[in-house]
């Protein structure tokens, strides 16, 4: 069990550029989020993958970000025309399905990608 | 929608002595999860100690442990014999225990305690 990786850990571009940050979960975990954490605050999910089916998107998803996760494995985030508001921590976790959890397993997280926008 | 609050943005305690974090939620639900995440400076978010609402005995995980009031929905976290590793930003989270509904899936978290352990 390797953990939730992301790539990459950090990320500086400029206003009006696109990016891109990939998460791996933890092998059978078949449950992803998505998260932003800005400086002094908690994370603030974004959005939720079941296998490859993207089940809910946060208001602050807005049109400029789109996420996938293709086979069910690995998912992307990207940012389209970035903005200065967008500098932020990525944060990406992951849990399994527990038969009975009802909503209670855990969510792992990773390192996080460190997005700056100048 | 839910909210979880944090009032202490800072707190310290000296090393082996005990310390108090707390976190109040707001909810209309019966059925939910809390849980308290530690976030050391440029590492990952861990869990440090999850609660289920319908249980009531309070959870325990080595020297963590939580004193959960769920009529007066508060959900403080304690650890004793602080150590120098204790130190970092924790975090309280809710999350729902129902899969329906807009929200199910996800933490809210509070805005976090940055604790120090002072030697």
């Amino acid at each position: 069990d390797t953990g939730v990786s992301q790539d990459p850990r950090h990320k500086i571009t400029k206003r009006g550029q696109n990016v891109t940050f990939r998460c791996d979960p933890i092998s059978e975990h078949n449950r992803l989020y998505w998260y932003r954490q800005t400086l002094g605050q908690g994370p603030e999910f974004l959005t939720y993958f079941q296998n490859e089916a993207q089940l809910e998107k946060s208001r602050l998803l807005s049109d400029r970000f789109s996420a996938e996760r293709p086979k069910g494995s690995f998912s992307t985030l990207e940012i389209q025309r970035t903005e200065q508001g967008d500098s932020a921590m990525y944060l990406c976790a992951s849990s399994p399905r527990l038969a009975g959890a009802r909503g209670g397993e855990t969510q792992y997280f990773g390192p996080g990608t460190r997005l700056l926008v100048l | 929608a839910q909210t979880v609050t944090q009032s202490q943005p800072e707190m310290s305690v000296q090393e082996a002595e005990t310390v108090t974090l707390s976190c109040t939620y707001d909810t209309s639900e019966s059925d939910y999860y809390l849980f308290w995440y530690k976030q050391p400076p440029s590492r990952q978010m861990i869990l440090v100690i999850r609660q289920e609402a319908y249980k009531q005995q309070n959870a325990t995980e080595n020297r963590f442990s939580v004193n959960f009031q769920k009529a007066a929905k508060s959900f403080s976290l304690k650890i004793s014999d602080s150590q120098l590793g204790d130190a970092a930003m924790y975090f309280c989270a809710y999350r729902s225990g129902s899969y329906s509904g807009a929200g199910s899936y996800q933490l809210t978290f509070g805005k976090g305690t940055k604790l120090s352990v002072i030697p």
